[in-house]
This record gives C-alpha cells, structure tokens and sequence, in this order.
C-alpha cells in the first residue's frame, strides 16, 4: 500500500522568511496530494491540494509542487507569519481509494 | 455555521467502561471516515462509509465500531476502551466529485 515519508519534523523559521516542507511517496497510482494545516485541538484544514496531472499550483503565499517521477511533493510557505505556526501534515490519495494516507506531519514555528 | 460538528469535544471514560463519540453533518456528503489521531501523530483511518456501505480497516482493532443510521450521523462505539485508546477521534466527510476531505474539529478522549 501507499506510504508518505515527510521531512522535516519540526522547522522554526524567522518571521517573514520562507518555510519549505518535503513528502515523498511510494504509489506511483497516488494522484491527489493535499495539504492540511492543524492547529492546537482543532480538526486538520485543507490549505492547498494538487493533482498528478499538475506541476506546480499557487495561492497567494501558499504553493505546492509535484515531480511525478521522482515522487515527491513539497509545500512553499512565503512571507511567513506567527499564524503560519502549526502542524502540516502531507499526504497522498491513490487512485481510485477515495482514502488519505498521511505523512508524519512537520511542526512549523515562526519566530517574531 | 459548523458544517462537520462532533460531540463531545472533550470525553473521559474509564478504562473498560464503553463509549460513544457522535458527529453530524451538514452538507449531505455521501462519504464519511472515522480516524485516530494520537499525539504528535497523523491521522489514522478506523474506517469510511460511502452511503450505508461499511469499509473497515484491516488493521483497525475489533473494539471499534461505527453506526451509521442515517446520511447526517455517523457514530464510533469504543466497546471496551483501553489506556491506549486515549487520542484525538476526528469524523471527516468527502467532498462529492472531489477527493477532499473536510475535518471536524475532534472529540479528544481520555480513559482513566
């Protein structure tokens, strides 16, 4: 079955630089890769998501990015701010599943 | 208005003793999932309904089930909690014609 390895497990960046967080996957049939930011005692939120059928999608400081043949994705957080502060978590849908396996999550820190 | 709504927020049961987590929608969202979440863990899948249908996962323990009586319920049964059951209980549904899946903000029980 599908696994997601994601990297980082913790990052701590400086307010308004950027923040880079890593996933690979072993389905090459997976072809949804969402992400999911979860605050402190509260249900993960959808942030940004790509089809395999995408390179690269963009929304406002968010972007994700897949390479299909290396099988990894990343998320792009630019100009962060201390509201970025939470638990990402990556994961991958194969085809047809209509399932989500996750990845590990990354605790993301913005400093002041 | 809270589209994915779960109740208890918060569920202290003593070891042994059953308990039962609820969570409703709004949205009419045929697919519906049921996942742990321990500490600084993912998310992971106990099981999913599409409409009445019962998708259970191989791995999820026989002390857990699920009841779905109707498109906007959806209830996970603890018969017998353990120490190890202690976690986070998130209810999510699947968007129709999408693969996202939008989250409830959890039930987090403890078992004393």
């Amino acid at each position: 079955g599908e696994n997601v390895e994601q990297h980082p497990s913790t990052l701590s960046v400086q307010e308004g630089d950027s923040a880079v967080i890593k996933c690979t996957y072993s389905d090459s049939a997976s072809n949804y890769f969402p992400w999911y930011k979860q605050e402190l005692g509260k249900g993960p939120q959808l942030i940004i998501d790509i089809r395999s059928n995408v390179g690269e999608k963009k929304d406002q400081r968010i972007a994700v990015t897949l390479n299909k043949t290396a099988k990894h994705f990343s998320l792009h957080i630019t100009e962060t701010q201390p509201e970025d502060s939470a638990v990402y978590f990556c994961a991958a849908s194969p085809q047809g599943a209509q399932k989500l396996v996750f990845g590990q999550g990354t605790r993301l820190t913005i400093n002041p | 208005d809270a589209m994915v709504i779960q109740n208890p927020r918060y569920q202290v049961t003593q070891f042994g003793k059953p308990v039962t987590l609820s969570c409703s929608q709004t949205l009419n969202h045929n697919v519906m999932y049921w996942y742990q979440q321990k500490s600084s863990q993912a998310p992971k899948l106990l099981f999913h309904y599409y409409d009445k249908d019962f998708n259970n996962e191989a791995d999820t323990p026989d002390n857990f089930q699920s009841r779905r009586p109707n498109t906007s319920f959806c209830f996970l049964d603890i018969r017998s909690p353990g120490l190890g059951d202690a976690a986070m209980y998130l209810c999510a549904t699947l968007v129709p014609g999408s693969y996202e899946q939008y989250f409830g903000p959890g039930t987090r029980l403890t078992v004393t």
